[in-house]
């Protein structure tokens, strides 16, 4: 079966320093992969997406970066977190082909303070 | 735009009682609709999907989901309610993209 890790799973860093999250997924090959901010009372919004290592697109232009050096390891990143970086961040996977449904890992908790 | 609306913020229901949750989505595609739960600073977990067929689709949990394309509607329902569903509850779309709507969820709150 298939399993989703992410860590840390809660993070509190200062304005100014650098963020490095990490999303790996078990049990499945070549998987598309996102990651997703979530806000309070609102929706998830999309940062980035993976097809394939080396291949990211961007959502929202912001002051994060995403990489995937493996896999089925997904990175979010930044220089310089903000303040409004605080928030839920989801790392998500699905197949490349057949079924459409993301499956979620159980998030890292950010507070930049 | 594409867009999906959970109208009901909050919703409480007693234990035992009947649940409806809404999702209304506007989509120029053929739509693939799911339903996910939250629970509090976890992630999402599935509960069902359409893909098509059958517009009747069951899933985990005692949930189930009913497609009507002419009120573009996915309501997830379930006929008795345990006081472990109080949870968030958010609906979603694609079009088999990579993109995904989200709705902005709906809080349930189960009472004993």
């Amino acid at each position: 079966s298939q399993t989703i890790h992410q860590w840390p799973a809660t993070l509190v860093q200062p304005v100014g320093s650098p963020l490095s999250l990490e999303c790996t997924v078990e049990g499945t090959s070549n998987p598309n992969l996102y990651w997703y901010r979530q806000a309070a009372g609102r929706g998830l919004q999309l940062l980035f997406y993976s097809v394939g290592i080396g291949q990211i697109s961007s959502e929202v232009p912001q002051n994060l970066s995403a990489s995937r050096p493996q896999d089925r390891q997904f990175i979010l990143s930044s220089k310089k977190l903000l303040l409004s970086d605080s928030g839920f961040y989801l790392c998500a996977w699905r197949r490349t082909s057949g079924t459409r449904e993301q499956y979620f890992g159980p998030g890292t908790r950010l507070t930049v303070t | 735009a594409q867009s999906v609306t959970q109208p009901d913020i909050h919703i409480t229901v007693s234990e035992g009682a009947s649940l409806e949750l809404r999702c209304n989505y506007s989509y120029g595609a053929t739509p693939y609709l799911f339903w996910y739960v939250q629970s509090p600073g976890q992630g999402l977990q599935l509960l069902l999907k359409y893909f098509s067929g059958d517009t009747l689709v069951q899933g985990i949990k005692g949930f189930e989901a009913e497609f009507k394309r002419s009120q573009s509607s996915f309501n997830l329902r379930k006929p008795s309610v345990h006081w472990s569903d109080a949870a968030e509850y958010f609906c979603a779309v694609t079009s088999g993209t990579y993109k995904y709507i989200f709705g902005t969820g709906t809080r349930l709150k189960v009472l004993a």
